[in-house]
């Protein structure tokens, strides 16, 4: 059981350059979501799916595409990248079917730099 | 103005020193308050998880609510160094399937704590 996990763990674009940052988790998790973490601003949520098929935006979604073809993966599009979009990039999965928690649990992060 | 604020510190204490974290936040749909704890270069990790107001132990760790006054606290008694993290509190309206709050969690900032032997 391999968790979350998120591919590449680190990347450099340049800016106008397009990219897909790629997680998959293993746990059958319905619900899986995509934030970015950046120096004091805490963690903020970019787009969320709560099923195959089923995607909808988060509090910063602008320059960011999402799909949910399949319940392990979840993809993180950048069309045209911008410096702006230098993070750190968590995707995170928690189980739906437990109504009273909100466990998420997170994958190791990608770290992107856009020059 | 954030819906959640947090110090951000840096906080540095001795060992076995007692810790104390705080967040307040404005949205009263705010049921649900977690601490989450982050090691550099790793993901968050869920380290306690509180509904509404009240007190929950777990261990050296004490995490409080007080829903009246918007505000919710961390304790670490016994400090260790490898208590040495960025802990991020984290809150959500409702976990309820397709509730309009289901599973997004807003956090606060972080703080971060070394704990120095």
């Amino acid at each position: 059981n391999a968790g979350v996990t998120q591919t590449p763990k680190f990347q450099v674009l340049k800016t106008g350059q397009s990219m897909t940052l790629q997680c998959a988790q293993d746990m059958n998790h319905e619900y899986m979501s995509w934030y970015r973490q950046d120096p004091g601003m805490g963690l903020r949520l970019i787009h969320y799916s709560v099923g195959a098929g089923i995607t909808d935006q988060g509090e910063v979604p602008n320059g960011y595409n999402v799909s949910r073809s399949t319940t392990e993966d979840f993809p993180l599009r950048l069309l045209s990248a911008a410096p702006s979009q230098t993070s750190v990039y968590f995707c995170a999965s928690r189980d739906s079917g437990r109504a009273h928690t909100d466990t998420q649990y997170f994958g190791p992060g990608t770290r992107l730099t856009v020059l | 103005q954030k819906e959640v604020e947090q110090d951000p510190g840096p906080l540095s204490v001795p060992e076995g020193a007692i810790v104390s974290l705080n967040c307040t936040y404005s949205n009263s749909a705010f049921q649900y308050f977690m601490w989450y704890r982050q090691y550099s270069r790793k993901g968050p990790e869920l380290l306690m998880y509180t509904y509404s107001s009240g007190n929950k132990e777990d261990g050296r760790f004490t995490a409080q609510v007080d829903k009246s006054s918007k505000y919710i606290s961390l304790f670490i008694r016994d400090s260790q160094p490898s208590d040495s993290a960025t802990y991020l509190c984290a809150m959500s309206g409702g976990h309820l399937w397709g509730g309009t709050s289901y599973g997004k969690l807003t956090f606060g900032q972080g703080t971060i704590l070394t704990v120095h032997p």
